[in-house]
């Protein structure tokens, strides 16, 4: 499988301020996606990175709070601007990428950052 | 969209102890993922089973799709076994990559 990564690995902010994520694979993938994980919740998706356009937000979650580039096939950025208390939580890249063709559709997890906004 | 529910959302074992976790889905999936998320956050990737049955040492996984539902077995538990279940499904179409979670199952092993 491929090889995530993400940084920060932690971070506590200041309300009002703004925190950029880098998450940077091993290998070249089409699909990346963005996901928050709220405490003591489950998973859920903000938005597709896609490579050469913009990125495709879900129901709730917008450009303007949540900016995202993907310069290329390995890289992606997910910014939480004007930070609240409330969007403390854990923030996670996947790929869907598998080497195997049986599992041709297979989502990998980076580690994820973990947010705390003061 | 697509609706995930797991049960149970708790379960306590005593170490030795199996167990069943189960994942009902609302709608046909083109993949279906359980995840296991340790104390540190870290989703670790245990079966990518759409349809049929995979084993992996302790752990096994059957997904009947027609009817629905997947299950992970756990027989043997250990300490290290806690922690939550995820179970995540892709419905394809216009939901093509996105994983949809269920709400997970917090297992804790005693020793």
């Amino acid at each position: 499988s491929a090889v995530i990564s993400q940084k920060p690995s932690r971070d506590i902010c200041q309300r009002g301020t703004s925190l950029t994520i880098q998450c940077q694979v091993d290998s070249q993938v089409t699909m990346m996606f963005w996901y928050r994980q709220q405490p003591g919740q489950s998973l859920t998706l903000i938005a597709t990175a896609n490579q050469g356009s913009e990125a495709t937000y879900e129901s709730g979650f917008v450009i303007d709070k949540f900016p995202i580039s993907r310069p290329n096939l390995t890289f992606s950025t997910l910014t939480v601007s004007n930070m609240s208390p409330e969007d403390s939580s854990i923030y996670l890249c996947s790929v869907e990428h598998s080497f195997q063709p049986d599992s041709y559709n297979e989502q990998f997890f980076g580690p994820g950052t973990r947010l705390t906004v003061l | 969209g697509i609706q995930v529910e797991q049960s149970p959302p708790d379960l306590i074992l005593q170490e030795g102890a199996n167990s069943t976790l189960r994942c009902n889905f609302s709608d046909s999936v083109n993949n279906l993922q359980w995840f296991h998320q340790n104390p540190w956050g870290q989703l670790i990737n245990l079966f990518y089973i759409p349809s049929g049955t995979k084993q992996n040492g302790r752990l096994s996984a059957t997904t009947v799709a027609t009817e629905r539902y997947s299950l992970l077995y756990i027989s043997s538990s250990q300490t290290t076994d806690s922690g939550v279940y995820f179970c995540a499904v892709e419905s394809g179409g216009t939901s093509y990559g996105k994983l949809t979670f269920g709400q997970g199952t917090i297992l804790t092993v005693h020793p």
